[in-house]
C-alpha cells in the first residue's frame, strides 16, 4: 500500500461543478502540499498545510491531522482548472517528501 | 523574489549523450532535492543534499550524478547509463528551523531523449 493515496485517479466534470480531490496518508507528517501540473507543463505549488484550512481564490485546502486526510476543493470549476493535482507529504521522521500519484482533472465547457 | 529556477523548461538530447539539468535557488535553503516523474506515477527521489559538498542517493539514483559545490546550486547530470532518461525532472529545496519549515519547488524540466 502506498503511503500517500489520492482519489479519484481521474475526474471529469462539467464547468461550474464543485470539485473535491482527496489525499490520505499513513505516516506522521510535518506538512502537506498540494501542487498543480498542467499538461506538458511545470509544477506549481498551491498550498502547504500543517493544520486547518487555507483558501486562495476558488481553491480551498483542508487537512485533518487525526484522520490523516486532506482535501482540495475547487469551486465554480473552469476548463482552465484542467490539470493533474498532486498531494505530497513531508515525513516527520526524516523530512523527506512522499508523493501521491496525482489526480487528473478534466473540466468540460 | 525568492525561488527556484530550473532551465531549460524543455530539453532534447540524442541517446548516448550526458545531459546536465540546472537548479538554482536564492532562498538560502540548506537542503535541495531532485525528483523524477514518469507518466501516471508519483514523483520519485533521485538525489538529495542536506548541506554544501554533501549529497545522498535517493530511491532511483542509478544513471544519475549530482554535485553541490555551492549552496544555491544543485545540478543533475543524466548519464548515458540511465536506461530510460525521458521524463519530467523536478528540483526542490527546503529549510527547517525549529518548528518552522519551508519547501519550495522549481517549475521542472521535461527531458526527451531520442
Amino acid at each position: 500500500k502506498n503511503e500517500v493515496e489520492q482519489s479519484p485517479q481521474n475526474l471529469t466534470a462539467q464547468e461550474g461543478e464543485f470539485i473535491t480531490i482527496n489525499c490520505s496518508y499513513s505516516v506522521g507528517i510535518s506538512a502537506l502540499h498540494w501542487l498543480q501540473q498542467h499538461p506538458g507543463g511545470g509544477i506549481v505549488s498551491l498550498f502547504m498545510l500543517s493544520s486547518g484550512k487555507k483558501k486562495h481564490g476558488r481553491l480551498i485546502a483542508t487537512i485533518n491531522i487525526q484522520e490523516k486526510h486532506s482535501s482540495l476543493h475547487i469551486t465554480a470549476s473552469h476548463p482552465r482548472d484542467s490539470a493533474v493535482y498532486i498531494c505530497a507529504v513531508c515525513s516527520r521522521l526524516n523530512y523527506q517528501l512522499i508523493w501521491g500519484a496525482g489526480t487528473k482533472l478534466i473540466i468540460k465547457p | 523574489d525568492g525561488g527556484i529556477t530550473q532551465s531549460p523548461k524543455y530539453l532534447f538530447r540524442k541517446e548516448g549523450q550526458n545531459v546536465t539539468l540546472s537548479c538554482e535557488q536564492n532562498l538560502n535553503h540548506d537542503a535541495m532535492y531532485w525528483y523524477r516523474q514518469d507518466p501516471g506515477q508519483g514523483l520519485r527521489l533521485i538525489y538529495y543534499s542536506q548541506i554544501v559538498n554533501d549529497f545522498q542517493k535517493g530511491d532511483i539514483a542509478e544513471g544519475y550524478s549530482v554535485s553541490r559545490e555551492k549552496k544555491e546550486s544543485f545540478p543533475l547530470t543524466v548519464t548515458s547509463a540511465q536506461k530510460n532518461p525521458t521524463a519530467f525532472y523536478l528540483c526542490a529545496s527546503s529549510a527547517r528551523t525549529g518548528d518552522n519549515y519551508e519547501q519550495y519547488f522549481g517549475p521542472g524540466t521535461r527531458l526527451t531523449v531520442t
